[in-house]
């Protein structure tokens, strides 16, 4: 069964610093892989997914991850945090062994955005 | 637009009694879920469900049930409700039946089971 390890259940970055969340994936198969980000009192969102093709994934509010096969690794960057970014954010893979039904999420990883 | 919709917001239930999270959906889903999460532990799917009159047990359903009667509606029960149920809950729901699409979450019921 697959399964997601966020490194770090907290990251803290000053505002403009790089964002670097990580998350290895365990799959016996080419998954698909997403991002979610979760406001305070909010349900999930969609930042970025991976399918199929380009590894480098571009998301919504200046986020991207790259899938590396190698590594299974899908890590999630930002190049200048905003205190916007201050969020949960989950890892999360589904496998298509077992007819990609079911979405497995890491524990989660909380951003803290100093001023 | 209201996209995924769930009710209540806030619960608070004493041990034993039993309640439904109400979920609705008005994109025309197929695929609907249920997931609980808890600090440190991420979403747990519940029971999931692939269209009307379908529905499969996920990682954590025990003390949960579910029906899907409507492509609409994903009701999630508590039978005899438990300390161990205080949780937030998200319902969510996709198009299709396999995960390449997005999915889309509600607000979430924050259940407090005393």
């Amino acid at each position: 069964a697959q399964s997601v390890t966020q490194l770090g259940s907290h990251v803290s970055v000053s505002e403009g610093a790089l964002v670097l969340l990580r998350c290895n994936y365990s799959s016996s198969v080419p998954p698909y892989l997403f991002w979610y980000v979760q406001y305070p009192n909010q349900g999930l969102q969609l930042l970025l997914k991976y399918t199929t093709g380009a590894t480098l994934v571009k998301g919504i509010n200046g986020f991207e991850a790259e899938f590396k096969k190698s590594e299974t690794s899908f890590h999630l960057t930002k190049p200048s945090a905003h205190m916007s970014d201050a969020a949960e954010y989950f890892c999360a893979v589904s496998d298509r062994s077992q007819g990609a039904q079911k979405l497995v999420f890491g524990q989660g990883t909380r951003l803290t955005i100093n001023p | 637009n209201a996209g995924v919709t769930q009710t209540p917001k806030f619960q608070v239930l004493k041990t034993g009694q039993s309640m439904t999270l109400q979920c609705a959906q008005d994109m025309n889903h197929e695929y609907m879920s249920w997931y609980r999460q808890d600090p440190g532990m991420g979403l747990r799917l519940i029971h999931y469900s692939v269209g009307a009159g379908i529905t499969d047990q996920g990682e954590v359903p025990n003390g949960y049930n579910v029906s899907r009667s409507t492509t609409e509606d994903f009701p999630l029960r508590l039978l005899s409700a438990a300390p161990s149920q205080t949780s937030v809950y998200f319902c969510a729901s996709r198009w299709g039946q396999t995960m390449n699409t997005e999915a889309f979450f509600g607000q979430g019921t924050r259940l407090t089971v005393v």
